[in-house]
């Protein structure tokens, strides 16, 4: 139940882009994106509930597909502080039991 | 507004010795609470979490235990640590069932079994 994500690191220039996928073998009830700096908690970041969103705010973004199975966070023109670890959380049921991906590590360098 | 308070933030424990991590959260009533599990530069590992007093849903049957005592305390419990059990732990707290929402992290535990 465990959702999948990728990739598992990703290594960007200020002011390039990326995207962050995840994934599950059932549809989902929510998405949820966080982001970790080293040593710190998770912060969120949006969450996803309707087949067909897409959110966002400032250049972080996340789209969730129509079946409801699969997010993808996009980060446009990154910067310095958008490094860190990504998490997706997802429930399959409005059980509340969230479960995380694995991360995707995001290292933005000057 | 609501925060969330874990402690103890770091702990260095021997192996096969008790463990007690204590969470609680304010400002807010019958909240959903969770304890994760992060090894080192891994993810983050879902262990238990309970939507209501004396209602604990388990992920991880090994030998970690959970209770609720009160309404916004959460406790989580070893009586052998193993080697294994090293890693940064995390409570966290959402919103009650049927309002999805945003899950608030406490600042964490680090613990080391030696």
């Amino acid at each position: 139940q465990q959702p999948v994500q990728s990739p598992q690191a990703v290594i960007l220039r200020e002011g390039e882009d990326a995207v962050i996928n995840c994934s599950s073998s059932k549809a989902l009830y929510s998405v949820h994106w966080y982001r970790q700096k080293h040593g710190e908690a998770p912060v969120f970041l949006m969450i996803l509930l309707k087949g067909g969103e897409q959110k966002g705010h400032d250049k972080i973004s996340a789209s969730f597909n129509e079946k409801k199975q699969q997010s993808s966070l996009y980060l446009t023109a990154s910067q310095l502080s958008y490094s860190g670890t990504y998490f997706c959380g997802t429930e399959i049921g409005e059980n509340n039991d969230m479960r995380f991906g694995a991360g995707t590590r995001l290292t933005v360098k000057p | 507004s609501q925060t969330i308070h874990q402690w103890p933030a770091t702990l260095v424990q021997p192996v096969g010795s008790p463990l007690s991590l204590e969470c609680t959260v304010e400002g807010t009533s019958n909240p959903n609470l969770y304890w994760y599990r992060q090894a080192a530069g891994r993810g983050l590992q879902l262990l238990f979490y309970s939507v209501g007093i004396g209602q604990i849903s388990s992920e991880v049957p090994q030998n970690l235990s959970a209770s609720r005592p009160q309404d916004r305390q959460f406790i989580l419990s070893s009586k052998k640590l193993l080697l294994s059990d090293s890693g940064f732990y995390l409570c966290a707290w959402s919103e009650p069932q049927g309002r999805t929402g945003e899950l608030f992290f406490g600042e964490g535990s680090r613990l080391t079994v030696l």
